[in-house]
């Protein structure tokens, strides 16, 4: 009974390819945001998509594409991966947009070399 | 200045003490707090949220919010080995959840 799922859990690969993570949430929330944990574990939200509409997009380079199919689903496209994206992934979703708790998936290792 | 502001710690209280975590936030519109425990390797976990000023208790943990002074702060009872993790402090403006950095606590034996 997995509330919010993320695959895969650790991704390694070399820099210059593409890579997807896919997140999928199975308790009915409206809203699902993508972060990212750096190496001294500072968590900052990357973007946010409520009822498949994109709400939130921060300062994040372009090569980062996410995408909703449905409001359970939330999926991040990296395009010509770096070094510096090598990081924790987390997808997590909450009831609605404004003042609800955010539940958080398992995390994704990504590490590029 | 930061958005969220923790003491980074590590912070390390005995067996059985109570352990105090404190938060300060810049932006006074600011509506709802959380705090989430983090163990190493795994991902943040919901420990409490707090919206209106005041105490709010849930087992051996305390919240507190003072907007006034724009600091929440979590009180750990009892504090047991399984608390050791870093605490994360999370302030929602509108859409927008912004973390702190992070306190470390450890609690020994």
């Amino acid at each position: 009974d997995t509330a919010v799922s993320q695959t895969p859990k650790y991704l390694v690969t070399q820099m210059g390819n593409d890579k997807s993570i896919k997140c999928e949430q199975n308790l009915g929330h409206d809203t699902m945001y993508w972060y990212k944990q750096d190496s001294k574990k500072f968590l900052k939200i990357m973007f946010s998509y409520n009822n498949k509409e994109l709400i939130i997009n921060e300062t994040v380079p372009n090569r980062f594409s996410p995408k909703s199919p449905d409001k359970a689903h939330l999926n991040l496209h990296i395009n010509s991966l770096e070094l510096g994206d090598s990081a924790v992934y987390f997808c997590a979703s909450s009831l609605r947009t404004s003042g609800y708790e955010q539940y958080f998936g398992p995390g994704t290792r990504l590490t590029v070399t | 200045q930061k958005e969220v502001e923790q003491n980074s710690g590590p912070l390390s209280v005995p067996e059985g003490a109570i352990a105090s975590l404190n938060c300060t936030y810049s932006d006074r519109v600011s509506q709802s707090f959380f705090w989430y425990r983090q163990y190493s390797g795994k991902s943040p976990e919901l420990i409490m949220s707090i919206y209106s000023n005041g105490d709010k208790e849930d087992g051996r943990f305390t919240a507190q919010l003072n907007k006034a002074s724009q600091y929440v702060s979590l009180l750990i009872r009892d504090s047991q080995p399984s608390d050791s993790a870093t605490y994360l402090c999370a302030v929602k403006v509108g859409n927008d959840m912004r973390f702190g950095a992070g306190t470390r606590l450890t609690v020994k034996p």
